[in-house]
């Protein structure tokens, strides 16, 4: 059985700083994995995705997340936060042979100017 | 292109009432979720249909829940009778095609509030 964490409900950064969202995962069979943000008063939208191929993934609005097998994590990150950035992000998990994404409990993103 | 669309955005109702909630996907998308945040909770899958078939309900919680897909194009989730438990924010996603890993693009959401 697949299974998710993020590790923090809320995460605060200043703007202009670096910003991590953590997330590990638990998965028997090759994981596909992604990030989903969900912007006030609206649906859920991809930020980026890993199937396969290279484990440094590029998504939306200057976001980007690395597979590590090893560590069996992949965590979010964006260089410089915006004020624009406030939301909240999902991970998720999904494999081959079923396609239902299986969700963290989400992060929430609180820009401070 | 028109997104996945979801109505009623927002809706309260008692203890015991029935609710409807509809999902429209995408054009063309055969394939259609339906998730479920309870509050505080992480989001949960409830099932996939492709086209008008059930291809995995294996997270509808119960029998008080009935999706349907006839014709293929949107899908109504029924709730009857509803329960207190039943509370949270209803997701609907669509993707092109189960051959290969799509996308699903997700609708706005239906907030229920059982009282």
């Amino acid at each position: 059985a697949q299974s998710v964490t993020q590790l923090g409900s809320h995460v605060s950064v200043s703007e202009g700083a670096l910003v991590l969202l953590r997330c590990n995962y638990s998965s028997s069979v090759p994981p596909y994995l992604f990030w989903y943000v969900q912007y006030p008063n609206q649906g859920l939208q991809l930020l980026l995705k890993y199937t396969t191929g290279a484990t440094l993934v590029k998504g939306i609005n200057g976001f980007e997340a690395e597979f590590k097998k090893s560590e069996t994590s992949f965590h979010l990150t964006k260089p410089s936060a915006h004020m624009s950035d406030a939301a909240e992000y999902f991970c998720a998990v999904s494999v081959r042979s079923n396609y239902q994404l299986i969700w963290g409990a989400g992060t929430k993103l609180i820009i401070k100017p | 292109e028109a997104g996945v669309t979801q109505f009623p955005s927002h809706s309260v109702i008692e203890k015991g009432q029935t609710v409807t909630l509809r999902c429209d996907p995408i054009s063309g998308h055969d394939n259609l979720y339906w998730y479920r945040r309870v509050m505080g909770k992480e989001i949960k899958f409830l099932l996939h249909f492709v086209k008008e078939s059930k291809q995995d309900e294996s997270g509808m919680p119960n029998n008080r829940f009935l999706a349907e897909r006839t014709g293929g194009t949107y899908s109504t989730l029924k709730v009857q009778p509803a329960e207190l438990e039943d509370s949270g924010v209803y997701f609907c996603a669509s993707s092109q095609s189960s051959r290969e890993l799509n996308e699903q693009f997700f609708g706005p959401g239906t907030r229920l509030t059982v009282l």
